[in-house]
């Protein structure tokens, strides 16, 4: 596609279900990244792709937070039992450079996420 | 300390004018830098990068940067209405990731 798609737009989560967030990155993108920002702040770092190869998950918060790549371009973002502090909006980029963060990186529109 | 920092602002200035825009970052091995503008309930999008040290010009925007001093600013000249959101530094994290640490973000408002 044009741009980084993600799905859904919006989500309202009842306190302790799962919910699965998807990213479709640009066709051929290497890398993905995903990132969380909660209200009034910057995107905080997740995690992040090398086509499937998951180099570095130290942002994600708990190990309610999975996320996987298997193929190489559609990732998913889960969250398991969901809590108040996880509403924020959830963001994925990717760049079709091996080095994202060199050259910055196009964001989709996000996953607006509220756990009530 | 957070590793970039930003006035939260708001920052109003009047149309026509120059609104300057700063970031302070925390590590010295940062090599890459951007701004990013976020219109309210919208995703950030990518306006300028900057690698080395001085100014770099596109249209109305103007990044400077200054590695001895860990400073990042952003000028837009003749600033519009339409300019009016919040603007975040990044500053590249380095090692293997080259992940973006982001700024908490100032909130530009443009006054007609």
């Amino acid at each position: 596609g044009a741009g980084v798609s993600q799905s859904p737009r919006y989500k309202v989560a009842k306190r302790g279900q799962d919910v699965a967030l998807r990213c479709d990155p640009i066709s051929g993108h290497v890398s993905l990244f995903w990132y969380q920002q909660a209200l009034g702040q910057g995107p905080e770092f997740l995690t992040y792709f090398q086509n499937e190869a998951q180099l570095d998950k130290s942002g994600l918060p708990s190990d309610r937070f999975f996320a996987e790549r298997p193929e190489g371009s559609v990732s998913t973002l889960k969250i398991q039992r969901t809590q108040q502090e996880d509403s924020a909006v959830y963001l994925c980029a990717s760049s079709s450079r091996d080095m994202g963060g060199v050259y910055g990186y196009t964001f989709g529109s996000g996953t607006r996420l509220t756990v009530v | 300390q957070k590793e970039v920092e930003q006035n939260s602002g708001p920052l109003s200035v009047p149309e026509g004018a120059i609104a300057s825009l700063n970031c302070t970052y925390s590590d010295r091995g940062s090599q890459s830098f951007f701004w990013y503008r976020q219109y309210s309930g919208k995703s950030p999008e990518l306006i300028m990068s900057i690698y080395s040290n001085g100014d770099k010009e596109d249209g109305r925007f103007t990044a400077q940067l200054n590695k001895a001093s860990q400073y990042v600013s952003l000028l837009i000249r003749d600033s519009q209405p339409s300019d009016s959101a919040t603007y975040l530094c990044a500053v590249n994290g380095g090692g293997a990731t080259n992940k973006l640490i982001f700024g908490t973000g100032t909130l530009l408002a443009v006054q007609p």
